[in-house]
């Protein structure tokens, strides 16, 4: 069964630092999402992305990130200049249809 | 935008029980309602969904309620198992990003 990739699973940084998380949404899926959860809070929408273009972003989602379909199956989101309050699980998905998730990257900001 | 309010925040029922999970959404547009389960370190998966020309649904052991007018809907769960245990989400969406409730935590005991 097709499947959300992410890398890494993990990733530490230094306040300050740009991080870049990385996606491979399922091939024939259109629409691609980052959402990030905080430990033990709900799962928050940070941005949509359709027809290689922002279709949706919410407060989150500041000038300090960006989102890139750089080519035809990774969808990548950076994060200029870290923060403490950044730490948590990113998690990037896709849909057609049904919202299928991202097994998620852990960030840690110190 | 949308507000999700999901109760209760934790429910722990004895195996063989039903849980009941509730939620409620402010915008009478959205039309479209999943359910996440979230096993602890894992990505959300989607378990079930309703969409808004559909009173209820089930599928197996899981059913989804919709009530469009009191703009309520809820996760019921018969017969749980230990394996069930884990945080659910419901979701509410209008397009195609979700708003999630909060989470309900569900432990079931052996």
């Amino acid at each position: 069964e097709p499947e959300v990739t992410q890398t890494p699973s993990h990733q530490v940084t230094q306040m300050g630092q740009e991080v870049i998380l990385r996606c491979v949404p399922i091939s024939n899926h259109l629409y691609f999402y980052w959402y990030r959860q905080i430990l033990g809070q709900k799962v928050e929408f940070l941005v949509s992305f359709y027809n290689n273009e922002i279709s949706e972003k919410s407060e989150i989602f500041d000038d300090q990130f960006s989102v890139e379909r750089p080519d035809g199956s990774n969808f990548t989101l950076k994060i200029r200049s870290t923060k403490l309050e950044d730490s948590a699980m990113y998690f990037c998905a896709s849909s057609n249809e049904k919202l299928f998730f991202g097994s998620g990257t852990q960030l840690s900001v110190l | 935008g949308e507000n999700v309010e999901q109760h209760p925040s934790t429910l722990s029922v004895q195996e063989g029980d039903s849980a009941v999970i509730k939620c409620t959404y402010s915008d009478s547009a959205s039309n479209y309602f999943p359910w996440y389960k979230q096993e602890l370190g894992k990505r959300p998966q989607l378990i079930i969904d309703i969409r808004s020309n559909v009173g209820e649904k089930k599928d197996q052991r899981i059913a989804v309620t919709l009530n469009k007018t009191a703009k309520h809907f809820s996760l019921h769960i018969t017969e749980t198992q230990p394996e069930d245990s884990a945080v659910y989400f419901c979701a509410a969406s209008r397009k195609s990003t979700l708003t999630f409730g909060k989470g309900t935590m569900l432990l079931v005991s052996p």
